[in-house]
C-alpha cells in the first residue's frame, strides 16, 4: 500500500537560513509525487510535482525537490527562508489508476527573525 | 479557469440543524475528492468520485454524512443532523485523469455550535 512519512511535525529556521523538509514514501512503481503548501486559512497549493526525468525539480516560491529512489524520499529545499514561507507543507504520492494522491501528514514551518 | 469553487467560505450553524457544502469542480476533471481537516486528525479524505460515481466513500464518518454530485460540474455534501464534532474546514478537489495532480478548492469552515 501507498504511504508517506513526513517525519517532522514542527520546524522552525530563521529568516535567510536554508530549509530542508524530509518526505519519504512507499510505493510500488515509478511514484508521481507532489508537494503542496497551505498558508493559515487557504487551501493547498501545489510547489511542485515529480512524475519523471530529471530528479530535481523546481517548484513556484523559489522552492526546489529532489527525488532520490534508493533512499525513497522527495525532500524539499529552498537555500533562503522568508517570513511569508511560513506554513504548512503536504508531501503526497500517487495517484495509481483510479486512487487518490496519499499526503503526509504534514510539516508546520515557523520563520523567526 | 476559476479553480474549484466551493460555497459557502464559512457556515455557523447549531447542533441538529442541516448543512450542505457545495463544490463546483475544474471543467473537464474526471474526479471530485472531498476532505476534511482538523487539528486533532489532520487532513481526512470522505469520499471521491470518478466521472460522477461515487468510488470510496469508506472515509464517510456516519450516516449522518452523504455526497451526490448529480453532473460534472457540481457535488455536495450534506450532513444531517449535524454535531459539534462536525466542526471542521472541508474541501473539495478535483483532477483530470490525465494531469494527476489534484487542486484543492479554498475550504468551508464549518462551525456546529
Amino acid at each position: 500500500a501507498q504511504s508517506v512519512t513526513q517525519p517532522d511535525i514542527h520546524i522552525t529556521v530563521s529568516e535567510g537560513a536554508s530549509l530542508e523538509l524530509r518526505c519519504n514514501y512507499s510505493y510500488g512503481a515509478t511514484p508521481y509525487l507532489f508537494w503542496y503548501v497551505q498558508s493559515p486559512g487557504q487551501g493547498l497549493q501545489l510547489l511542485l510535482k515529480y512524475f519523471s526525468g530529471d530528479t530535481l525539480v523546481q517548484g513556484i516560491k523559489g522552492f526546489e525537490a529532489e527525488f532520490k529512489r534508493s533512499q525513497s524520499s522527495f525532500n524539499l529545499r529552498k537555500p533562503s527562508v522568508h517570513w511569508s514561507d511560513a506554513a504548512e507543507y503536504f508531501c503526497a504520492v500517487g495517484p495509481s489508476g483510479n486512487t487518490p494522491l496519499v499526503f503526509g501528514k504534514g510539516t508546520r514551518l515557523s520563520v523567526i527573525a | 479557469d476559476a479553480g474549484v469553487i466551493q460555497s459557502p467560505r464559512h457556515e455557523v450553524t447549531e447542533m441538529g440543524q442541516e448543512v450542505t457544502l457545495r463544490c463546483k469542480p475544474i471543467s473537464g476533471h474526471d474526479y471530485l475528492f472531498w476532505y476534511r481537516q482538523t487539528m486533532m486528525r489532520g487532513l481526512e479524505l470522505l469520499i471521491y468520485f470518478n466521472n460522477n460515481v461515487p468510488i470510496d466513500d469508506s472515509g464517510m464518518p456516519e450516516d449522518r454524512f452523504s455526497a451526490k454530485m448529480p453532473n460534472a460540474s457540481f457535488s455536495t455534501l450534506k450532513i444531517q443532523p449535524s454535531e459539534p464534532r462536525d466542526s471542521a474546514v472541508y474541501f473539495c478537489a478535483s483532477r483530470s485523469q490525465v494531469e494527476g495532480e489534484q487542486f484543492f478548492g479554498p475550504g468551508t469552515r464549518l462551525t456546529v455550535l
